[in-house]
């Protein structure tokens, strides 16, 4: 069982929003501002799309967006295309013992 | 460009050992914490250890301490990780990662570790 919870999936058509939620507990998503979220293509490796909550790497499209609240993240992907179909991870940090959690995953599919 | 890439995966049996390689390319390694992290298959990822620029500030996972050890070769812009004992529930694909500050921003496509008899 990991960490953080996460929708197994979501889906959307093209155009349409899709909204990931991501809950942990105090100890991580409610107790630090750096939660991350990962796209991931199968083989391929994970990509950083959000980090510290809302902040966008360079590059990445500004369809993507976080926020949270409480102990609680969420990933929305904003126009969907079909190049977003892929499976989305959250991370948190969760202190100096255990520095990094996650969820399971959830596969986002355009319909 | 910016590139993680790992070696050294296959097929073990329990109590066997394996080690793994990240060659790191494109930024300067010796500036970064390094980490792995692992993900069985259809189940979440799980961080498995650290290490800090220096090779100091070593931290593991509670299901690992003991068995793996995480290395690193500046010089060789190179992260290891021995893995000794291994059981079946160390099966999994194995990523090495960068450490962005409090952010694991850069990921290697994985190396899968297979352990059966």
């Amino acid at each position: 069982q990991s960490a953080l919870t996460q929708p197994p999936s979501a889906s959307g058509s093209p155009g349409q929003s899709v909204t990931i939620s991501c809950t942990g507990t105090s100890s991580d998503v409610g107790g630090y501002n750096y939660v991350s979220w990962y796209q991931r293509y199968p083989g391929k490796a994970p990509k950083l799309m959000i980090f510290e909550v809302s902040k966008r790497p360079s590059g990445v499209p500004d369809r993507f967006s976080g926020s949270k609240s409480g102990n609680t993240a969420s990933l929305t992907v904003s126009g969907l295309q079909a190049e977003d179909e892929a499976h989305y991870y959250c991370g948190s940090y969760a202190g100096i013992n255990n520095p990094f959690v996650f969820g399971a995953g959830t596969e986002v599919t355009v319909l | 460009e910016l590139q993680l890439v790992e070696s050294g995966g296959g097929l073990v049996q329990p109590g066997g050992s394996l080690r793994l390689s990240c060659a790191a390319s494109g930024f300067t390694f010796s500036n970064y914490f390094m980490h792995w992290v692992r993900q069985v298959p259809g189940k979440g990822l799980v961080w498995v250890a650290r290490i800090k620029i220096d090779g100091s500030g070593i931290r593991y996972a509670d299901s690992v301490r003991g068995r793996f050890t995480i290395s690193r070769d500046n010089a060789k812009n190179t992260l290891y990780l021995q893995m000794n004992s291994l059981r079946d529930d160390d099966t999994a694909v194995y990523y090495c990662t960068r450490d962005g500050a409090f952010t694991l921003d850069l990921w290697g496509q994985g190396t899968m570790v297979t352990v059966s008899s």
